[in-house]
């Protein structure tokens, strides 16, 4: 079975830029979660779809954070434009159902500059 | 509110001996519980959870974990430390009822001693 995947798995910008990542869950897996991972710090979660429904964006910083999950299957979570503090790992994690095990991608390092 | 403290940002032990990660939560009402391994320049790894029933869990790679209701704790242990086991690891907790996003520790590195 095939994992979380992500791209790129690197980023570097100026600050200012934009930048987005992408993230295709596990086949048939209905929950899909973007994580804000800072250095030093455990994971928080940006978004939750279920399908290609958001369940829960309540810390996603909106005026520069968006992500969308349009046919319910890979996501993209856009950044425009970037701050420094906005230099972390995202993480993307799927799971079968609302709140169940979550397998988790390798993850996009950005590094703002 | 709910929460996961993990008061250890390092443990150290040497290979052989047995290991133990802390973990204590606080969530209103009954905690589903979680423990993630994360190794270098990768995503979080699944180990075990815990939602009901026996209090001792087990999970991949030989850990195990004790829910303890009283203490509010969520240890993660394995009898006999492996090199390989030097990580980074995450306790997570949310409550069972309902919805509410899982909520992550700020993580314990592990550094097993050869």
């Amino acid at each position: 079975e095939a994992g979380v995947a992500q791209s790129p798995r690197y980023k570097i910008i100026e600050k200012r830029q934009s930048v987005a990542f992408w993230c295709n869950p596990i086949s048939g897996h209905a929950t899909l979660y973007w994580y804000q991972q800072i250095l030093g710090q455990g994971p928080k979660l940006l978004i939750q779809f279920q399908n290609n429904g958001v369940v829960d964006d309540s810390q996603l910083p909106k005026d520069r954070f968006s992500a969308e999950r349009l046919k319910g299957v890979d996501s993209t979570l856009k950044i425009q434009p970037a701050k420094l503090e906005d230099s972390a790992v995202y993480l993307c994690a799927s799971s079968e159902a609302d709140q169940e095990t979550q397998y988790f991608g390798p993850g996009t390092r950005l590094l703002v500059l | 509110a709910q929460s996961v403290a993990q008061p250890e940002d390092q443990v150290n032990v040497a290979e052989g001996n047995p290991l133990t990660v802390k973990c204590t939560y606080s969530v209103s009402g009954n905690p589903y519980l979680f423990w993630y391994v994360q190794y270098p320049n990768r995503g979080l790894q699944f180990l075990l959870k815990y939602i009901t029933g026996d209090n001792l869990v087990k999970g991949s790679y030989g850990f195990e974990a004790e829910f303890n209701k009283s203490q509010t704790s969520f240890h993660l242990k394995k009898p006999s430390a492996l090199v390989s086991d030097s990580a980074l690891y995450f306790c997570a907790v949310r409550i069972l009822e309902g919805y509410q996003k899982v909520t992550f520790g700020t993580g314990t590195k592990l550094q097993v001693i050869p």
